[in-house]
């Protein structure tokens, strides 16, 4: 059963900088699509962010756009989420998910439990 | 913007049906939205319900169906117990590679 494990999250100021890590337990992380969705406290769940198997295409919620940078190692099974200029507004568990496709249907098929980013001064 | 609509709360009778809708502000569902459901309880990571219009994920229960009704995405409890109580989403997608989620609907089952 593949498993995702996020990691990474920690306390920033604003405008500071973070990396988000997510390690995939599974055979076939080359495979998939991957992404990222986040929930702020209290908040509901946003998606953020998604990357093509070969990582050349990539995918962002207008909130992120040109602060936030998506990308992968398919040699270390690995996803990350470069986390930059940021704002007290981008405070939340960022999860780590895997795109599954059944009968030409996408969905995010696999969760990462999450780790948590905290914006503040 | 397109913004994802869902019910904030509902609420079913213990036993009862209840259907939670999906919909678009501008258009309608339809297949090419590629619609999908989210369970998530209170500190716990969401799990995926429902994908493919009307495919559950393992281990789901057949209470749980969806479907497309009218011009939104539908999630129908029939027979709801306790343990449903959960925040439900939907996901859609909208176009040139942009997913959203509805804001969520909280389902009580009192």
């Amino acid at each position: 059963e593949v498993q995702l494990v996020e990691s990474g999250g920690n306390l920033v100021q604003p405008g500071g900088s973070q990396r988000l890590s997510c390690a995939d337990s599974g055979f076939s992380f080359r495979n998939y699509w991957m992404g990222w969705v986040r929930q702020a406290p209290g908040k509901g769940l946003e998606w953020v962010a998604n990357i093509r198997q070969d990582g050349g295409e990539t995918y962002y919620v207008d909130s992120v756009k040109g602060r936030f940078t998506i990308s992968r190692d398919n040699a270390k099974n690995s996803l990350y989420l470069q986390l930059s200029s940021l704002r007290v507004e981008d405070t939340a568990v960022y999860h780590c998910v895997q795109w599954l496709l059944q009968n030409n249907y996408y969905y995010m098929g696999v969760w990462g439990k999450g780790t948590t980013v905290i914006v503040s001064s | 913007q397109t913004v994802v609509t869902q019910e904030p709360s509902l609420t079913v009778s213990p036993g009862g049906t209840v259907t939670l809708t999906c919909g678009l502000t501008s258009g309608s569902v339809s297949t090419a939205n590629h619609p999908s459901w989210y369970q998530q309880t209170p500190g716990q990571a969401p799990r995926t319900l429902i994908y493919s219009i009307n495919t559950r994920s393992s281990g789901v229960p057949d209470r749980f169906s969806a479907s497309i009704l009218g011009n939104k995405a539908a999630l129908t409890i029939t027979g709801a117990q306790a343990d449903d109580e959960s925040d439900y989403y939907c996901l859609l997608y909208i176009e040139s590679g942009i997913w959203v989620f509805g804001g969520g609907t909280k389902l009580a089952v009192l």
